[in-house]
């Protein structure tokens, strides 16, 4: 069974760093790229950030190029992400997402998603 | 970046109803087109990729179509495990960008 668990979320002031985590079970974690999308509270998804397979490629939105670092240890089954210079608007559940390609590529569709952490940035 | 479109943002509708739900690309995505279900305080589900394919184990009530760039997810016979939020999702190009969501509610 595919499970992927998030973990590192918290209370942050602006500008501050956190680092979220995600290990991932139940599939050959290097044959998949992984991706991050968050949902701010009662709205709607928002896509973040991908790494390839072999963490050889990555990929970031506008919204976090700069200030957001992806990257991943396939002998921990383990992907994070590096969040800093933090806003009150990177407030939201962030969401670990395996992508369905099992070439490493980050092109396919999301099959499976981690239940979420939380990540709250105010003063 | 591609908008996604959709409509409407809400829906109140009854057991057995047939639903149908819409989202419009702000170009060409192919069928690069995938529809999700979120229920509250859950991660979202994968219910039909490639615009009209169904994924592994979702029911045959739900059901994709494509014409040009409008997607249309429809219920044929909502059940009461149905009542959520629905998001389209375009995988035709970075960034990847989700529909805003149409809430699903109980009549």
């Amino acid at each position: 069974e595919v499970q992927l668990v998030e973990s590192g979320g918290g209370l942050v002031q602006p500008g501050g760093s956190l680092r979220l985590s995600c290990a991932a079970s139940g599939f050959t974690f290097s044959a998949y790229a992984i991706h991050w999308v968050r949902q701010g509270p009662g709205k709607g998804l928002e896509y973040v950030s991908a790494i390839s397979g072999n963490g050889g490629s990555t990929y970031y939105a506008n919204s976090v190029k700069g200030r957001f670092t992806i990257s991943r240890d396939n002998s921990k089954n383990t992907l994070y992400l590096q969040m800093g210079s933090l806003r009150p608007e990177d407030t939201a559940v962030y969401y670990c997402v395996k992508d369905w390609d099992s070439s490493g590529n980050y092109n396919g569709y999301f099959d499976y998603w981690g239940q979420g952490t939380l990540v709250t940035v105010s003063s | 970046d591609i908008q996604m479109t959709q409509s409407p943002s809400s829906v109140s509708a009854s057991v057995g109803d047939r639903v149908t739900i819409t989202c419009r690309a702000s170009q060409g995505i192919s069928n690069y087109l995938a529809w999700y279900q979120q229920k509250p305080g859950k991660a979202p589900k994968f219910l039909i990729y490639a615009a009209s394919s169904l994924q592994s184990g979702v029911p045959s009530r739900f059901s994709g179509s494509a014409s040009g760039t409008d997607f249309t997810l429809t219920i044929s016979s909502l059940q009461p495990e149905d009542f959520a939020t629905y998001y389209c999702l375009q995988a035709n190009s970075f960034p990847r960008t989700f529909g805003q969501g149409t809430k699903l509610e109980i009549k």
